[in-house]
């Protein structure tokens, strides 16, 4: 089956760094891979979506990369700021399975 | 515009009783979605419905039953709660017309079964 790696060890960066999180995956490639931000005590939010013939994608500070040969998606945050602290899932999505989502990595941006 | 939104907030639950978590959407999407989210385990689906009148089970759906009567709720029932199923719940929705299935979700119900 299909299984979603996120580093479970929390990211701590200095702000204005750029952050970069990693989602991995074993079989078969998605159709599109997105990534949802989650505050605590909140529903996660949707950010930005790539598709499976897409290497990148990007909105304002976020950037997303797709490699289908590593089964890899990077998430990059340009200038981050304290308020970028969340915790940031990835999840895959292919025609015929429903949405398969990740534990997610938190992130601390210190002023 | 609310989206999604479910009820109660948190609700504390004796093993035995049963409960049902409310969820309504003012998107007019045609799926919806029940997850739960444990520490360290992410989000699994339990139940799912691509349309009104028809639900389908996911990853996790022992224990629990919906109902998918109107394209705008979708209860989420747990006939005899017991322990393991003190987690937060949450509610999505996502157009489900074909393609990407980017969801909405609602805000959580915390449930604590004693």
């Amino acid at each position: 089956s299909q299984k979603i790696e996120q580093n479970s060890e929390a990211l701590n960066i200095q702000e204005g760094k750029t952050a970069t999180l990693t989602c991995n995956y074993t079989n078969y490639s998605p159709a599109y891979l997105q990534w949802y931000r989650q505050d605590p005590g909140r529903g996660p939010v949707f950010l930005l979506l790539i598709r499976e013939n897409e290497k990148e994608k990007r909105k304002e500070r976020l950037k997303v990369t797709f490699d289908t040969t590593l089964k890899q998606s990077l998430f990059h945050i340009t200038a981050s700021q304290p308020a970028d602290s969340a915790t940031y899932l990835c999840a895959l999505e292919r025609w015929g399975f429903k949405t398969i989502f990740g534990a997610g990595t938190r992130l601390f941006v210190k002023a | 515009t609310a989206g999604i939104t479910q009820a109660p907030t948190s609700q504390i639950l004796a093993a035995g009783r049963s409960m049902t978590l409310r969820c309504t959407q003012d998107m007019r999407h045609n799926a919806m979605y029940w997850y739960r989210q444990d520490l360290g385990l992410g989000l699994r689906l339990i139940h799912y419905s691509n349309t009104a009148g028809t639900t389908g089970k996911g990853e996790v759906p022992d224990g629990y039953s919906v109902s998918r009567a109107n394209t705008d709720d979708f209860p989420l029932t747990l006939a005899s709660a017991v322990p393991s199923q003190t987690s937060v719940y949450f509610c999505a929705s996502s157009e489900g017309t074909g393609g990407a299935d980017t969801q909405y979700f609602g805000p959580g119900t915390r449930l604590t079964v004693l």
